[in-house]
């Protein structure tokens, strides 16, 4: 079941904050992030595992929310390098492939 | 480099053709995916193996699509008399097991004319 993502698009100035969402309609084993430019493969940015946890490095972070069994992907102080399309991956147990949902195009603006 | 490598990372074939892609995983990793992605969509799952076995194949996968992984380690995505619609960037990701990061590849890009 493909999960979906909101919204399809966003264009933000630099600095400022952007929140990309995930959800499924089925109970989620775990949900991967991953940022891909154009013509280039997806680069990995974050797993994170039923259990609520929240994850983040430097200014780029996310949550899972196992009961509403949805993510989001929080961007704050966006840069110029953030531009691209968001994707995120669910797996519904430790045994079934990443399904990625359609994309967040985001675009970050001087 | 210890990342994911695939060969061609260009082919243009002429219909009917067919192709085949190399993936070389992150040694060690027991786990490879095939994905395809196409312009504006996110990738779609094709098949996947644990070591030598062929764990899943996606139901929208013809059977003009074969995936092999003999040894467990390289594997190869062949497609038989190519159809214009199979035009697409093929991804290849490997990782330990469920739960774990799937790292990709650079990506075949298959154009066909």
């Amino acid at each position: 079941q493909q999960p979906v993502q909101s919204p399809q698009a966003v264009i933000l100035r630099e600095g400022e904050d952007a929140v990309i969402n995930c959800s499924s309609s089925k109970a989620l084993y775990s949900v991967h992030w991953y940022r891909q430019k154009h013509g280039e493969a997806p680069v990995f940015l974050m797993i994170l595992l039923k259990g609520g946890e929240q994850k983040g490095h430097e200014k780029i972070s996310a949550s899972f929310n196992e009961k509403k069994q949805q993510s989001s992907l929080y961007l704050t102080a966006s840069q110029l390098s953030y531009s691209g399309t968001y994707f995120c991956g669910t797996e519904d147990s430790g045994n079934t492939p990443l399904v990625f949902g359609k994309g967040t195009r985001l675009s970050v603006i001087a | 480099d210890t990342g994911v490598s695939q060969d061609p990372r260009h082919k243009i074939t002429k219909r009917g053709q067919n192709v085949t892609f190399r993936c070389d995983p992150i040694s060690e990793h027991n786990r490879l995916y095939w994905y395809r992605q196409t312009l504006g969509q996110g990738p779609e799952f094709l098949t996947y193996f644990q070591n030598e076995a062929q764990l899943e194949k996606s139901r929208l996968l013809s059977d003009r699509f074969s995936a092999e992984r003999p040894k467990g380690s390289f594997s190869t995505l062949e497609i038989q008399r190519t159809e214009q619609g199979d035009s697409a960037m093929y991804l290849c990701a490997s990782s330990h097991t469920g739960g774990n990061t799937i790292y990709f590849g650079e990506g075949s890009w298959l154009t066909v004319v």
